[in-house]
């Protein structure tokens, strides 16, 4: 079993729909999750961080972390043709001293 | 200013050939890794530097030897290339608070290296 499992896509969605990208973890002791954009050819950018069961928000992103579940998600409302990327799920377990564990990301394509 | 620079960003070279990337971060941070990012993008770490003690070091052939001479600078030097070692490394850092890392890593831009 994968440490980190995303679905690898491509999701496609049209313009102005909301993107769910979901992630499951193996590790349950994890404590820190990432969502990460990475353009092709780019380098991968943190979009969002979470730490507690719950939604966590910031502007057209919400988080969603399901610990008992090992289940973190990624929704992406209003979505825009720049938003077409790879979106890389990243989970910092308990063990392993500051490493992140990365998914192999999904591809996400908004069609105008 | 860029937080996170790699050097060289592209890299091609002969098979059998010894290579280095560069690698420096002026955050501040206090840990640095290398990743290397396959054909699938799968992001698989390589090593890890915290505070120039290497904490990280997983399955990765002795070929492969980082270097950090300070907490702002992670070299990497490949000995002997082979095709297999084509991919994207990536740089980066990050900073700890109280054992949680809250802010993820910081990228640099990665370097494509090409095994010819």
């Amino acid at each position: 079993q994968k440490e980190v499992e995303q679905n690898s896509g491509p999701l496609s969605v049209p313009e102005g729909a909301i993107a769910s990208l979901n992630c499951t973890y193996s590790d349950r002791g994890s404590q820190s999750f990432f969502w990460y954009r990475q353009y092709s050819g780019k380098s991968p950018e943190l979009i969002m961080s979470i730490y507690s069961n719950g939604d966590k928000e910031d502007g057209r992103f919400t988080a969603q972390l399901n610990k008992a579940s090992q289940y973190v998600s990624l929704l992406i409302r209003d979505s825009q043709p720049s938003d077409s990327a790879t979106y890389l799920c990243a989970v910092k377990g308990i063990t392993g001293f500051q490493k992140l564990v990365f998914g192999t990301g999904t591809r996400l394509l908004v069609s105008p | 200013d860029t937080a996170v620079s790699q050097t060289p960003k592209y890299l091609v070279t002969q098979m059998g050939n010894d290579k280095s990337i560069k690698c420096e971060q002026n955050l501040g941070h206090d840990t640095m890794y290398w990743y290397k990012q396959d054909s699938k993008k799968f992001l698989k770490i390589m090593f890890s530097y915290n505070n120039k003690e290497l904490i990280i070091n997983e399955t990765v052939p002795n070929r492969f030897s980082p270097k950090s001479p300070d907490k702002a600078h992670l070299n990497l030097h490949i000995n002997s290339l082979e095709l297999g070692d084509s991919a994207v490394y990536f740089c980066a850092s990050s900073q700890d608070r109280g054992g949680q890392m809250y802010y993820g890593y910081t990228f640099g831009s990665g370097t494509r290296l090409t095994v010819v």
